[in-house]
């Protein structure tokens, strides 16, 4: 719900930029992400994910990037829509393991 | 539908008043998995299980209980309840267990808010 979006970083893009959503992952040994989005008193959905032998993917109006090098993954929002308003979260799970460890997430704002 | 549901949504109980959180997907997912969610801490999890009768700790899996007797259930219990258990609790399942080399995207329940007095 709401109080999800408390204390978390914010972004706020004008309706029809692009957005740019960061996430620095801990674990080195992380071989595969995804972004989720959350919107208020739902559940999270998948959004995209990639693998670390990649260091770009493309999705419908969405794009994730992966810097290995600096353990740093982005997601990128064509053309913010009102309805892109929602908490992105960042995830990884390291090789051979069933752990998925969550970012705490980046509330993106869309001024319509 | 291909779903995840939890059940309650919302419940508010007492210090030490046994509750139990359940969960159920009808999508055949060998893997779920229990997350709690507050603010400024994000998506923490707390059990796990890769398929039947396997089962292993997340993060924070300190007062909670889980059991996988069946594919499509898996509980969360809480044997007595404490404050700091007040969250917002998400059940989620997937097709494949992550880091086994498949996708694996994690389908989310609705959410089980949860106020322990």
């Amino acid at each position: 719900g709401e109080s999800v979006g408390l204390h978390l970083p914010t972004l706020s893009v004008q309706e029809g930029d692009n957005s740019i959503i960061n996430c620095a992952y801990s674990n080195s040994a992380s071989d595969y992400f995804i972004w989720y989005k959350q919107e208020s008193g739902k559940g999270p959905q998948f959004i995209i994910d990639i693998r670390s032998n990649m260091d770009k993917r493309q999705g419908q109006r969405v794009t994730v990037l992966l810097n290995k090098t600096v353990k740093h993954l982005s997601l990128q929002i064509a053309a913010t829509q009102p309805g892109d308003s929602a908490v992105y979260f960042c995830a990884e799970t390291p090789g051979g393991y069933q752990k998925v460890t969550f970012g705490i997430g980046t509330k993106l704002q869309v001024i319509p | 539908e291909a779903q995840v549901t939890q059940n309650p949504r919302y419940l508010i109980t007492v210090t030490g008043k046994k509750l139990t959180v359940t969960c159920s997907q009808n999508m055949n997912h060998e893997y779920m998995s229990w997350y709690r969610q507050d603010p400024g801490l994000g998506l923490r999890q707390i059990y796990y299980s890769m398929n039947v009768e396997v089962t292993d700790k997340g993060d924070v899996p300190e007062g909670y209980k889980v059991s996988r007797k069946e594919k499509r259930n898996f509980p969360l219990i809480l044997e007595s309840p404490s404050p700091n258990q007040t969250s917002l609790y998400f059940c989620a399942s997937s097709l494949y267990s992550p880091g086994t080399g498949n996708t694996g995207e994690l389908f989310f329940g609705e959410g089980s808010r949860l106020t322990v007095l």
